[in-house]
């Protein structure tokens, strides 16, 4: 069983959907990212968090360490918003654990 | 954005050659990472790097060997490259270590291609 499980695995929405993407872990963590990659392949950090919400434009991501689980919430869906979306969870140094990732596609 | 630059970008070569891959950073961040990514797997750590000339192995470092002479610079290298080490590279800085309290800056990846 992968340490880091995330759901769907495929989400295809239409423009201005409220989306919600899953991420469970197994493990005891200091941190958990959400990262961001592009059709071209390009990765980008969204939010590192250990505790509670954060919340930047339409992307809200929320923590439960207690549950070990984390949500990716996107209000107002765009076609732009279509990418990869990846948690990591950190369990100590320099070590990050990667979930496959969720493919989101937002339809006009 | 960050200032991270990988090269090359595209490489192909022959089982066998040599292949070295390089991250170069403008932002003066202690940490760097180089992982792989491939179909069905997560990112997956190949060697990290928590300062000038010092670097640990990560998960899947067998086969390959990094070096960081100065900050700003973290080269991977594939001594001998076999077709298992066909990939997507991307190398990551930090400031503070990725499993704590390190937000991740991730290069534009290195495809690489092993006939």
């Amino acid at each position: 069983k992968n340490e880091v499980e995330q759901s769907p695995q495929n989400l295809t929405a239409q423009e201005g959907e409220f989306i919600t993407i899953n991420c469970s872990y197994s493990v005891g963590i200091s941190a958990l990212h959400w990262l961001q990659q592009h059709p071209g392949g390009g990765i980008v950090s969204l939010f590192m968090l250990s505790s509670g919400k954060k919340k930047h434009g339409r992307l809200i991501a929320t923590i439960n360490i207690q549950e070990k689980h984390s949500s990716l919430h996107i209000t107002a869906s765009h076609p732009r918003d279509s990418a990869v979306y990846i948690c990591a969870v950190g369990t100590s140094g320099s070590r990050l654990t990667f979930g496959e990732g969720t493919q989101l596609t937002v339809n006009p | 954005d960050a200032g991270i630059t990988q090269s090359p970008r595209h490489k192909v070569t022959e089982t066998g050659t040599p292949v070295t891959l390089r991250c170069h950073q403008t932002e003066n961040h202690r940490y760097m990472y180089w992982y792989r990514q491939d179909p069905g797997h997560g990112l997956r750590l190949i060697h990290y790097s928590y300062g000038v000339k010092d670097t640990d192995k990560g998960e899947v470092s067998d086969g390959y060997s990094v070096s960081r002479s100065k900050t700003e610079d973290f080269l991977l290298t594939l001594e001998s490259a076999t077709s298992s080490q066909t990939s997507v590279y991307f190398c990551a800085i930090s400031q503070g270590l990725a499993g704590e309290t390190g937000e991740l800056f991730f290069g534009e990846g290195s495809r690489l291609t092993v006939l």
